[in-house]
């Protein structure tokens, strides 16, 4: 099983609101990834957590607040986005242990802020 | 942020016909990997190549690691389709962070 699960698939937001996009593998990975991808574009690497601690964070704007609860989950916080957000927003996750950091997706969400 | 040179940027061909596409880097990589994108999903891991030199497949998918480890090749043989969509090919050095190539647009025409 290599599967990656992200909610919601679509998401409608002003520039006001707070919203949480969430993330969930059950395949033991260790680390888990938070990508940006706009339209014809290779994703764009947010945030790292490996151990369930944040490793990684590529200077993303702090509208965007990132929470590893435990090793399964991986929740991305936004507030106060603004139009250039919009994106498809994905997830990944990788064993991370025995060299093996081949990264599995999950389906993304599409986020449109109006 | 750092890219990988991806070629073609896009293909139109004829269902049936084999395709080929490759990545080149300027620094060398330990592993390559190549995912699959369709319109508004996640990206989906194909192949995973380890070794310079080695040669994979996944059914009518076959991907090679240069010698060199600065490129990589991605061969579909009989195209359907299905095979619609955007490829990708990535890079690492058992680090977290993946460097992605430009990606190439695989358009099949029936």
């Amino acid at each position: 099983d290599t599967e990656v699960t992200q909610t919601p698939k679509h998401l409608v937001m002003g520039m006001t609101n707070k919203k949480s996009l969430k993330c969930e593998q059950h395949m033991g990975h260790r680390a888990m990834y938070w990508y940006k991808q706009k339209a014809k574009k290779p994703p764009e690497l947010m945030f790292v957590y490996s151990y369930e601690k944040l490793s990684i964070n590529e200077s993303v704007p702090s509208r965007f607040s990132p929470e590893c609860p435990n090793s399964s989950l991986l929740n991305l916080h936004l507030h106060a986005l603004q139009p250039e957000d919009s994106a498809l927003y994905l997830c990944a996750s990788s064993l991370r242990d025995r060299g093996i950091y081949e990264q599995y997706f999950g389906p993304g969400t599409r986020l449109t802020v109006t | 942020g750092q890219q990988l040179n991806q070629s073609p940027q896009s293909m139109f061909i004829q269902e049936g016909e084999d395709v080929s596409m490759n990545c080149t880097s300027s620094s060398i990589f330990n592993t390559w990997l190549w995912y699959k994108q369709d319109p508004g999903e996640g990206p989906v891991l194909l192949i995973a190549l380890y070794k310079a030199g080695e040669l994979t497949s996944n059914g009518r998918l076959t991907a090679q690691f240069g010698i060199t480890r600065k490129d990589s090749f991605l061969n579909i043989s009989a195209s359907i389709p299905s095979d619609v969509g955007i490829y990708f090919c990535a890079g690492h050095n058992n680090t977290d962070k993946l460097i992605f190539g430009t990606g190439t647009r695989l358009q099949v025409f029936p």
